[in-house]
């Protein structure tokens, strides 16, 4: 069955870095666009990133655009977020999901991780 | 950006009763050449990541109960769960995927009457 595994939160200072990483196993890896999702506490739901199949595209949300990289390792078969310029506002539980309909970009998630909690704190 | 609006926020409805939960886009999400409505519906419960229930409008994830419909198109969406079963306290997202960046409505908690 898929299953991906959120690893990497943690607690950081603002200004800070920190690289999220989603295990995946279950499935074709290299056949699906792959998604970071954040929640921040008690709040809704916001899509952060995607990645396509391929790794060749990707696309940002605009409050992370130009601050945050989502990467692929194939050969690993693992998804990486990487968090710069890290601000109190990115607190969140962050999930990495798979894209339902497998060579688009932007779709649905059929599969979510359990999540990883980012808390940006001094 | 597509602004997704969900309401009402919050809904309490009796054991067994309809519960309908709204979910409107500032633009049309309806993509004419193959008349798909690119609009998901998804359940979170508490401590739990969200799950997906309805894509495409009124597509029925697999394993998802009967129970849950989507219907809508456009700009003008709803689901409805038919009988109101206890484990379907949780909220509930729209979520559109017509365009980026991905838009999700505000979410609209179900609570037991």
């Amino acid at each position: 069955q898929v299953q991906l595994v959120e690893s990497g939160g943690g607690v950081v200072q603002p200004g800070m870095s920190l690289r999220l990483s989603c295990a995946a196993s279950g499935f074709t890896f290299s056949s699906y666009g792959m998604h970071w999702v954040r929640q921040a506490p008690g709040k809704g739901l916001e899509w952060v990133a995607v990645i396509s199949y391929d790794g060749t595209n990707n696309y940002y949300g605009d409050s992370v655009k130009g601050r945050f990289t989502i990467s692929r390792d194939i050969s690993k078969n693992t998804l990486y977020l990487q968090m710069n310029s890290l601000r109190p506002e990115d607190t969140a539980m962050y999930y990495c999901a798979r894209g339902k309909v497998d060579t688009a970009l932007i779709t649905s998630f059929d599969n979510w991780g359990q999540g990883t909690l980012v808390t940006v704190s001094s | 950006d597509i602004v997704m609006t969900q309401s009402p926020d919050s809904l309490a409805v009796s054991l067994g009763e309809r519960a309908t939960f709204n979910c409107k886009s500032s633009q049309s999400v309806l993509y004419s050449p193959n008349n798909k409505n690119y609009l998901a519906w998804y359940q979170q419960k508490p401590g739990q990541p969200p799950k997906l229930l309805i894509y495409w409008s009124s597509t029925r994830e697999s394993g998802v109960p009967d129970r849950f419909s989507g219907s809508g198109s456009g700009t003008d969406f709803t689901l409805t769960i038919s009988s109101l079963q206890a484990e379907d306290v949780a909220v509930y997202y729209c979520q559109q995927y017509y365009s980026a960046p991905i838009t999700f409505g505000q979410g609209t908690r179900l609570e037991i009457k």
